[in-house]
């Protein structure tokens, strides 16, 4: 069964300090991977989408890392701000499904000054 | 910036009517797509239409819902007969691209809060 797990949960983390949230899938074939971050009570905004071929994709303080040879990826947040407290989800596309994504759970951040 | 939006912002209703959820995707896209996410749980793929017809769908979509494209603009997702479980967020997407593998994005709205009483 395609699944999307995250860890942790949750996390609360101290504004400027960096941290990193982790994604488990077993979703094969896969086309590709993306986080989004989403606000509460708000819809989901793309932060990363890579493919299986990319290691790696920066979007200003926002790292995302996979490893598709062992179905992880992390997203990797640098000098954390107030306003990065949201969830974090992380999205697979399964290649035979075509249109429809498999989100995970989300990790809830919370970022306190 | 071009986005999605999404009417009414919370909609509530009693067991067993009919509710019909809004939807104006991005002007130049082609491909929508319909989600709903259960307060706590993660959110969940429903429906993907794309020239006036349902691409895809998930087990979840079965009779009560539908969705259609009245006009050149709206996008609607409507539910026959609500039930209490029907009770979520629904978030309508758009999108430019139909296939994942083309690494389309998805752009999704601010969601409905749907409340069955």
């Amino acid at each position: 069964k395609n699944q999307v797990e995250q860890s942790p949960q949750s996390l609360i983390i101290l504004e400027g300090k960096n941290c990193t949230l982790q994604c488990n899938y077993t979703v094969s074939p896969f086309s590709n991977l993306r986080w989004y971050k989403q606000d509460t009570g708000r819809g989901p905004v793309s932060l990363t989408i890579m493919t299986f071929s990319e290691n790696t994709k920066s979007n200003g303080r926002y790292t995302a890392t996979l490893d598709a040879d062992t179905k992880q990826s992390s997203l990797h947040i640098t000098a954390s701000q107030l306003s990065d407290s949201a969830s974090y989800i992380c999205v697979v596309s399964p290649h035979q499904a075509g249109t429809a994504l498999i989100f995970g759970k989300g990790t809830t951040l919370s970022v306190s000054s | 910036e071009p986005e999605v939006t999404q009417t009414p912002s919370h909609q509530v209703t009693q067991m067993g009517q009919e509710v019909i959820l809004r939807c104006v995707p991005i002007s130049n896209h082609l491909y929508f797509y319909w989600y709903r996410q259960i307060l706590g749980q993660k959110v969940e793929f429903l429906v993907s239409f794309y020239n006036n017809e349902i691409s895809e769908k998930s087990e979840i979509f079965d009779d009560q819902f539908s969705v259609e494209r009245p006009d050149g603009s709206n996008f609607t997702l409507k539910i026959r007969s609500t039930k209490l479980e029907d009770s979520a967020m629904y978030f309508c997407a758009s999108s430019t691209q139909r296939d994942s593998r083309l690494r389309d994005e998805q752009f999704f709205g601010p969601g409905t809060r749907l409340t069955v009483l």
